[in-house]
């Protein structure tokens, strides 16, 4: 069974820059994987950020970036606002099955 | 505006079935497909399966089949998803999502839909 992994809390300050990895069970997170992000706040739907690695949606933030780093996918939040403070969720591309990470909760303090 | 609405909430018995749909608007409804996503409570998402709604095809992930199964109406823009025998830890928010065929791209989501599994 394919496990995509990824760190299950982190911390930053707000104005502070922090990344966000994904990894799979399977090896290195190649763009093929077409990794998304998803930002989900209490009580909401999860909302897109990212797609095919790196690309935004017209609505996401430009503090919001997509890359691929060291073998996992990674999400760089630059300039944090007390807003983004949420559960940050990857998807991954499996030739038919996607995964996604376990989440990870960003508090901003 | 791209619109995902989905149905209420439901209770069910174990052993039921459930099945909950989603109506598209804003868009052509053949032309994306629709993904399945749940989320138990307190829990992560887990991706359930995706209808291509201009043919029909779907795909399931492996803990689902024999499970799950996604139709769409086409003449209505309405997706459904029906989870059959039903267990307690079943009982979570399901959401659509509006997929990309090229690629996954997972970008318009409805509001979820709850179902609770219970005697």
């Amino acid at each position: 069974q394919t496990v995509v992994t990824q760190e299950p809390s982190l911390t930053v300050s707000p104005g502070g820059t922090v990344t966000l990895t994904c990894a799979s069970s399977t090896g290195a997170v190649t763009s093929g994987y077409y990794p998304n992000w998803f930002q989900q706040k209490p009580g909401q739907a999860p909302r897109a950020l990212i797609y095919s690695t790196s690309n935004k949606h017209s609505w996401t933030p430009a503090r919001f970036s997509g890359s691929l780093l060291g073998g996992k996918a990674a999400l760089t939040l630059s300039g944090v606002q007390p807003e983004d403070e949420a559960e940050y969720y990857c998807l991954l591309y499996y030739g038919g099955a996607r995964v996604f990470g376990g989440g990870t909760k960003l508090t901003v303090l | 505006q791209v619109q995902l609405v989905q149905s209420g909430a439901e209770v069910k018995k174990p052993g039921a079935s459930v099945k909950v749909s989603c109506k598209a608007s804003g868009y052509t409804f053949t032309g994306y497909y629709m993904h399945w996503v749940r989320q138990a409570p307190g829990q992560g998402l887990e991706w359930m399966g995706r209808i291509n709604p201009n043919s029909g095809g779907t795909n399931y992930a492996q803990k689902f089949q024999g499970r799950v199964t996604m139709t769409r109406d086409t003449s209505i823009s309405t997706a459904y998803m029906e989870l059959s025998r039903l267990r307690s830890d079943d009982t979570a928010v399901y959401y659509c999502a509006r997929g990309s065929p090229v690629a996954t791209i997972l970008d318009y989501w409805g509001q979820g839909t709850l179902v609770t599994v219970s005697s």
